[in-house]
Parts: C-alpha cells; sequence; structure tokens
C-alpha cells in the first residue's frame, strides 16, 4: 500500500492516560499534517511539519499534544493525560513540497477517553 | 486565520438531479481550494481543486466555480448517483499552508 497509512486505528483509554499515534506518510512527500475531526465537522488543522521541521502549530493544540517527525519521514501525535474532550479522529495528511500540492489523506486514528 | 462557511449542512437529491453546494471564504490571499469527499468511516478524499488563477474547473459529471472577487466557490455534481451520498467538504490554503475546512454537507441521493 502506498498511500498514508496510521497507526494505531482505534484507540479507548482511560482519562488521565498518554498517548500516541503514529503516521506515514506517502515516501516522496515532504510536507506532513496533523488535523482533528470531531463528529459533524470537517477536519480542523492542529499542525504540519516540512522534513522534520514542525512549521507550524494551532491554537488548539495544548500543551498537552506534541508532534514529531524525527528523520523527516513518520510522524508521531501525543496526547498527554488525555481529557474527554480530547475524544475525536485524529487524521495525518502529507503532501509534496508544493503550496497548493494536494493532500492525501490516512484512514486515522479514532481516539476515545473514557 | 481563514474561515470558511459550507452551506447547505444536508442536502437530498432525487437520483438524476443536481447538487450544488456553496462555500464562503475569509482569507484573499487563498489561492487553492480543493472539495473531498469522505463516506462513513472512511478518510477524506479529493474529488476535484481549483486553483485561483481559473473561474470553472470540471471533471465528468462534477464541476467546481470559483468567483475570487465574492471570495466564494461552488461544487456542481450532475446527474447525481446512489454512489455520490457522502459527506463533502470544501476547503480553502491559506497564505500560511494551512487548509481550513467547511463544516461539510451531507448530501443523500434518493433513488
Amino acid at each position: 500500500d502506498t498511500g498514508v497509512s496510521q497507526d494505531p486505528r482505534h484507540k479507548i483509554t482511560k482519562r488521565g492516560q498518554n498517548v500516541t499515534f503514529r503516521c506515514d506518510p506517502i515516501s516522496e512527500h515532504n510536507r506532513l499534517y496533523w488535523y482533528r475531526q470531531t463528529l459533524g465537522q470537517g477536519p480542523e488543522f492542529l499542525t504540519y511539519f516540512q522534513n522534520e521541521a514542525q512549521l507550524e502549530k494551532s491554537r488548539l493544540l495544548s500543551d498537552r499534544f506534541s508532534a514529531e517527525r524525527p528523520k523527516g519521514s513518520f510522524s508521531t501525535l501525543e496526547i498527554q493525560r488525555t481529557e474527554q474532550g480530547d475524544s475525536a479522529m485524529y487524521l495525518c495528511a502529507s503532501s509534496l513540497d508544493l503550496r497548493t500540492s494536494e493532500q492525501f489523506f490516512g484512514p486515522g486514528t479514532r481516539l476515545t477517553v473514557l | 486565520g481563514e474561515n470558511v462557511e459550507q452551506h447547505p449542512s444536508t442536502l437530498s437529491v432525487q437520483e438524476g438531479d443536481s447538487a450544488v453546494i456553496k462555500c464562503t471564504y475569509s482569507d484573499s490571499a487563498s489561492n487553492y481550494f480543493p472539495w473531498y469527499k469522505q463516506e462513513l468511516g472512511k478518510r477524506p478524499q479529493l474529488i476535484i481543486d481549483i486553483r485561483s488563477n481559473v473561474g470553472e474547473k470540471k471533471d465528468q459529471r462534477i464541476a467546481v466555480t470559483l468567483n475570487k472577487t465574492a471570495k466564494h466557490f461552488s461544487l456542481h455534481i450532475t446527474e447525481t448517483q446512489p454512489e455520490d451520498s457522502a459527506v463533502y467538504f470544501c476547503a480553502a490554503l491559506g497564505d500560511d499552508y494551512k487548509l481550513s475546512f467547511g463544516a461539510g454537507t451531507t448530501v443523500t441521493v434518493r433513488a
């Protein structure tokens, strides 16, 4: 499969626990994006990387959220001390390094915080 | 930042009829406007996009129009089929490389 992949697909956790999600972009894509999508809404931008550099972070991303892309390939999104309001679908997308390049989405990780 | 509004939130059409979804955006620097289709439980997939240097683009039964002066763009689906039933999102790419999405339109095609 040459598309964007995400792992895990589903995560159920208890409030206060830490969770980490992984995204593997399309191999030649320099840009990688994280979005959050709640029921009945469009994806909301969280952060993005150009290669290993994190270039932008949304105000939605509290201090409990951190993202990395250490070698410019896969990326991880960690949420510390999860809250029920963190329950959502976390989508990853990747694109070529051109401003108007199509963003290809992964299948998402659905997080449920109990 | 960019703010994208999308209407209607739900749309029910008879098979064979046309469907039109409209979006407005706020950032005049935005120059790329993709449309994504998301089926239940699946990832968003690009169905058509338009860049600010053109006013209209068509791909088979799908067309998109862009009015930069008015800052609005629309998706037109003709000869709708049951497989067109899904949630459609418009988006705009701002000067900051961030895609801002509309809230989505749930399209139901009645057989």
